[in-house]
Parts: C-alpha cells; sequence; structure tokens
C-alpha cells in the first residue's frame, strides 16, 4: 500500500532530551516536508527537501533538523527540545509538481 | 513569500445548504492551488487541485487570478463533510525549490441536521 509512515505516534520527552521522529514513503516521491499542525495557526512548514541531499527550510525552522540520505526517508531531529515545540507533526510525500502531497497519520509529541 | 488567507474559522451550515469556502492567495509567480480535507483525528487529504479541474465530492473550486481567489464550494452540505477545510498554495522555496506547500490556517465546517 503507498504510503507515507511516522513514527513514532505518540512521544511524550522532557526539555533537552534529543529525539529523532522518523518518515518514510513508499511512493518513490521526489519532494519531502514536515508540518506542524498547532490550533490556531493550522500547518506551518519546517523544512522540505526536493531530492536526496537537498533541503530547503520552511516557514519555522528554529529548534529542527533534517536530512536527506535516502530517497524514501526524510527524519526530523530535535536537538533539544523546549515546551514551545510541543505539537502535531506531520510528514508528507509528492512526487512532482502540481501533484499534491500525501501525508503521514501525524506525531503527537509533548516536551515536559 | 506566498501567503494563504482563510477567513473564517468557522462555518455552519444546515444540511442541503449551499457551502462556500473562502480562500485567498499572494503570489508572485503562476500558482498551483490545492484544497486538503482534515476529518476528526485523521490525516489531511488532498480533495482538490486546481490544474485538474475535477469534482470531488460534489465539491469544486475555481481559480479566479484576478481576484486571487480558490473558493470551495459544494451546492448542497451533507453531514459527512463535517471536517476541516485547508486551502494550500503551492510555490518557490527560498532557495528556489519548487513545490513548496504553504497552507491557511484552516476553516471548520459543521454541517447541522
Amino acid at each position: 500500500e503507498a504510503q507515507v509512515t511516522q513514527n513514532p505516534r505518540y512521544l511524550i520527552t522532557v526539555t533537552g532530551k534529543k529525539l529523532t521522529v522518523t518518515c518514510s514513503q513508499n511512493m518513490n516521491h521526489e519532494y519531502m516536508s514536515w508540518y506542524r499542525q498547532d490550533p490556531g495557526l493550522g500547518l506551518r512548514q519546517i523544512y522540505y527537501s526536493m531530492n536526496v541531499e537537498v533541503t530547503d527550510k520552511g516557514d519555522v525552522p528554529e529548534g529542527y533538523k533534517v536530512s536527506r540520505k535516502e530517497k524514501r526517508n526524510f527524519p526530523l531531529i530535535l536537538e533539544s527540545p523546549s515546551p514551545n515545540q510541543t505539537s502535531l507533526y506531520f510528514c508528507a510525500s509528492s512526487l512532482r509538481e502540481g501533484y499534491g502531497y500525501t501525508f503521514g497519520s501525524g506525531t503527537r509529541l509533548t516536551v515536559v | 513569500a506566498q501567503r494563504v488567507t482563510q477567513p473564517e474559522k468557522l462555518l455552519s451550515v444546515f444540511k442541503g445548504a449551499p457551502v462556500e469556502l473562502k480562500c485567498n492567495y499572494s503570489y508572485s509567480g503562476s500558482p498551483e492551488l490545492f484544497w486538503y480535507v482534515q476529518y476528526s483525528r485523521q490525516r489531511l487529504q488532498l480533495l482538490l487541485r486546481h490544474i485538474s479541474r475535477e469534482s470531488i465530492k460534489g465539491f469544486t473550486a475555481d481559480l479566479n487570478k484576478g481576484e486571487t481567489s480558490f473558493h470551495l464550494k459544494k451546492p448542497f452540505a451533507q453531514e459527512e463533510d463535517s471536517a476541516m477545510y485547508y486551502c494550500a498554495l503551492s510555490g518557490r522555496g527560498l532557495t528556489g525549490g519548487g513545490n513548496k506547500l504553504t497552507f491557511g490556517t484552516g476553516t471548520q465546517l459543521k454541517v447541522e441536521l
């Protein structure tokens, strides 16, 4: 089944403890992207990638890192999480421009 | 910079009434616009792409470049249409890369019996 898979689905962690949220797609898509969703703010883009080893900042990149070493994987790294990064995170992938993105099920992160 | 504005946070209509969810955009190039839907506790799903000019679940949207709008419409609302709807624009990123998708803040549609 064609899909975008994120792990974990839920995560509660403490301030400052490095974490990684994984994202994998099996559709051979060129583009991948990370968003955070917060009440009243909609979805805001964190980073996106146009292909292997090619990434670009989105609208809210501070406090996050990404890497695209393989086409199928696009992990999101929080080196030192803070409570203001508590949010619902979505990974998405797209075949090419104009096709739209396919979204994962989301990762609900709580930083205490 | 690209921007998408959805002026209504909540739209409540009765079943069978027409629905129009507003979306305005700001973009210097030629935009690619989309509507996404998110049902309660589910992932976002692509509803419409303006380039395909399709009708999905009875919804349509027309790109009006003069008014920079891409409003979503449905002639008769159904209870199962209740969801959060996001308008999105695909444009260029900071380094010129394409397919950077920017979302509006969303409109919650509530269809009442």
